[in-house]
């Protein structure tokens, strides 16, 4: 079954930076283009880009534009996310997600657990 | 861009139904047939209900349905349950290739 497994909790303080891992397993890493979103407290979720782990190429939402980078090993079946230069609006759970068919960039259907970035000085 | 507008509470009574809208524009929800809608219980990651305007992935109750009309899309539960209490977002695929999340509603089953 399919199975997506994100790194621990995270603390940073303002203008650090934060990497939040996503370890796939279950399908052919490669066939499924991922997703990353967050949501804040209370708030929907907020796009945020897509990577294809497949060839590596990335599509980011324009708010994140210079800050994010996403990435995939494909060795190790594992995308990441890093934002740089956190603020306090970036306190938030970051989820990554699968879309639902093979070469499709969307809907997304399987989600990982999510993980908690605070950020707090 | 924008988040797609959405009722901020939705209520109802076991057994009614009720319907949730979904309002963007021609770039995202009315000009494409790529509209998913979202359930999401308090801590939990957000389940698909809802893809391609109208399709129900399996394992999903057929008292969910979607459809629509111009720049606004909607989804209906019917039979309403005391499980369908969470919130629900819908999203669009968008002109500008990215995505785009409804502001949420809060179902309430009274």
């Amino acid at each position: 079954q399919v199975q997506l497994v994100q790194s621990g909790a995270e603390v940073k303080k303002p203008g650090a930076s934060v990497k939040v891992s996503c370890k796939a397993s279950g399908y052919t890493f490669t066939s499924y283009y991922m997703h990353w979103v967050r949501q804040a407290p209370g708030q929907g979720p907020e796009w945020m880009g897509i990577i294809n782990p497949s060839g590596g190429s990335t599509s980011y939402a324009q708010k994140f534009q210079g800050r994010v980078t996403m990435t995939r090993d494909t060795s190790t079946s594992t995308v990441y996310m890093e934002l740089r230069n956190l603020r306090s609006e970036d306190t938030a759970v970051y989820y990554c997600a699968r879309v639902r068919q093979s070469a499709h960039v969307f809907p997304v259907d399987y989600w990982g657990q999510g993980t908690l970035v605070t950020v707090s000085s | 861009q924008s988040a797609l507008t959405q009722p901020a509470s939705v209520s109802g009574s076991p057994g009614q139904s009720i319907t949730i809208s979904c309002t963007g524009t021609s770039s995202d929800v009315g000009g494409y047939n790529y509209v998913s809608w979202y359930q999401q219980h308090p801590g939990k990651a957000p389940k698909l209900m809802i893809y391609d305007v109208s399709n129900r992935p399996s394992g999903v109750s057929n008292r969910f349905s979607a459809s629509k009309s111009g720049n606004t899309a909607s989804l209906t539960i019917s039979g309403l349950q005391a499980e369908d209490e969470a919130d629900y977002y819908c999203s669009s695929y968008t002109s500008s290739s990215t995505l785009v999340f409804g502001t949420g509603t809060k179902v309430t089953v009274l």
